[in-house]
C-alpha cells in the first residue's frame, strides 16, 4: 500500500484479556517503530525494529508488552493481561532506514474496560 | 539526553493572520528536527525537517520553520492561517551525533484557527 496501515482501527477489550495490534509498514522500509499516545500526553516511544531485530526495547512499559516483526515487514504488538491504564492510541511508523523520516499509520485506539 | 519543549498547549489565531507554534530543544550534539501534524482520529503527518543548511525550512501546506541555533529553537510558522490548519502539532528532535537515538516528541500544541 501507499502508506503505513494498522489494524484494527479500534479495539475494545476487557481487563485481563490479551490483545494483538498489527502494523504493515510502507513497502521497502527497513525500520519500524511503535509509540503510545495517551489522552493529553505526547508520544511515548515503545520499541523499534531494524529489519526483524529490536535493538532497543527500553521503552516497553512492562513485561506484559512484547513485539515482533517477521519477514522484515509486518509487526505485531502484543499486550498480555490488559489493564485499564493500557487504554491509549498505539501508533506505528516506518522509515526507509534507521534515522530517516518516520511516516505514521492512523493508529489503533485501544480501550480496556 | 535530548528533550523538546512546546511551551504552549494551545495557540489561537484568526484566519488570514500569521501563525507561530513554538518549539525549543536540547541535545548534546547537532539536532535533527521535525514537525508533524495530527488531525482528529488520524496518525501523524510529516510536515518538514531540518538537518543542515538553510535555517529556513519550507514544508507541506505552506508551513515553514526557522532553525535558530543560538536560541535552540525551531518555531513553526505560516504567513496566513486557514481554518483547515486547526490540528495538533508536534515538534520532535533527534541527536545526530549520538549514534542511534530515538525521536523525542514534544507534548504537542493545539492550533485553533477561527473563521
Amino acid at each position: 500500500g501507499a502508506g503505513v496501515s494498522q489494524s484494527p482501527s479500534n479495539k475494545v477489550t476487557e481487563k485481563g484479556k490479551d490483545v494483538e495490534l498489527r502494523c504493515d509498514p510502507i513497502s521497502g522500509h527497513t525500520a519500524l517503530y511503535w509509540y503510545r499516545q495517551s489522552l493529553g500526553q505526547g508520544l511515548e516511544f515503545l520499541i523499534y525494529f531494524q529489519g526483524n531485530s529490536a535493538p532497543d526495547k527500553s521503552g516497553l512499559p512492562s513485561d506484559r508488552f512484547s513485539a515482533e516483526r517477521t519477514g522484515g515487514s509486518v509487526s505485531t504488538l502484543t499486550i498480555q493481561r490488559t489493564q485499564q491504564e493500557d487504554s491509549a492510541v498505539y501508533l506505528c511508523a516506518s522509515s526507509l532506514a534507521i534515522q530517516e523520516t518516520q511516516y505514521f499509520g492512523p493508529g489503533t485506539r485501544l480501550l480496556v474496560l | 539526553a535530548q528533550s523538546v519543549a512546546q511551551p504552549e498547549d494551545q495557540v489561537n489565531v484568526a484566519e488570514g493572520n500569521p501563525l507561530t507554534v513554538k518549539c525549543t530543544y536540547s541535545v548534546s550534539g547537532n539536532p535533527y528536527l521535525f514537525w508533524y501534524v495530527q488531525y482528529p482520529n488520524r496518525g501523524l503527518q510529516f510536515l518538514l525537517k531540518y538537518i543542515t543548511g538553510d535555517n529556513l525550512v519550507k514544508g507541506s501546506y505552506g508551513f515553514e520553520a526557522e532553525f535558530n541555533k543560538s536560541q535552540t529553537s525551531f518555531h513553526l510558522k505560516k504567513p496566513s492561517a486557514l481554518v483547515s490548519d486547526s490540528a495538533l502539532y508536534f515538534c520532535a528532535v533527534r541527536d545526530l551525533d549520538s549514534g542511534y537515538s530515538t525521536l523525542t516528541f514534544g507534548k504537542g500544541t493545539m492550533l485553533l484557527v477561527s473563521p
